[in-house]
């Protein structure tokens, strides 16, 4: 199984400042058949069910304000919120779906 | 907008079983791999099952293996995970979601799984 390390249990971090959460797969997740990065973002509210920010490493999903980015490859990832806004409050969890099971970070908690 | 509602939870005992249910409305279950994930009171989210669209290919987390079922019926437009030898660490709320393959765009409300004495 892959595992997903996000080295961060919390991060605060100031409204309007850059808040940046870190991913690390066990083994890479790019493909090299489609040169493709199986590993996505999502936030998760309290009493909320999961949303999905980014897939492929770094494609926003619709409606996903542009603070929102994703970048990295292989074996090293990162989530870039550009200017935190109080709606960000959340925990943060990273996903491979490169192969079953899929599995998640442990999960990062940005705070203010 | 995709709507998925989870439904089925409960309090159990140790050993005991529950079936769980998703409704899909607004958009056909059956063009969807279908997943079920969940999160322990104040733990992470763990991906427990999903499936395709046919039902053909099925994968599980080892931990789950062997005591729960995912199923579909795509005429009902729902999704169903029975979950059979329930114990004490399968307390969670439990999420479905759909997407293109195993990555899921969408998540529905969860609904909440207590096994205790």
């Amino acid at each position: 199984d892959i595992v997903m390390t996000q080295s961060q249990d919390s991060l605060a971090v100031s409204l309007g400042e850059r808040a940046t959460i870190n991913c690390k797969p066990s083994q890479s997740v790019l493909s090299r058949s489609n040169n493709r990065n199986y590993l996505a973002w999502y936030q998760k509210k309290s009493g909320q069910p999961p949303k999905l920010l980014i897939s492929w490493a770094s494609t926003r999903k619709s409606g996903v304000p542009d603070r929102f980015s994703g970048s990295g490859s292989g074996t090293d990832f990162t989530l870039t919120i550009s200017s935190l806004q109080a709606e960000d409050v959340a925990v943060y969890y990273c996903l491979q779906y490169y192969n079953a099971p899929l599995t998640f970070g442990g999960g990062t908690k940005v705070e203010i | 907008e995709v709507q998925l509602v989870a439904s089925g939870g409960g309090l159990v005992q140790p050993g005991g079983s529950l079936r769980l249910s998703c409704a899909a409305s607004r958009f056909s279950l059956s063009n969807s791999w279908m997943t079920w994930i969940r999160q322990a009171p104040g733990k992470g989210l763990e991906w427990v099952a999903n499936m395709n669209r046919d039902g053909s290919e099925i994968y599980y987390v080892a931990s789950v293996k062997g005591r729960f079922t995912i199923s579909r019926d795509n005429a009902r437009n729902s999704l169903s995970l029975q979950m059979n030898s329930l114990r004490v660490e399968d307390t969670a709320v439990y999420y479905c979601g759909a997407g293109g393959g195993f990555l899921v765009d969408d998540w529905g409300q969860g609904t909440l799984v207590t096994v205790s004495t």
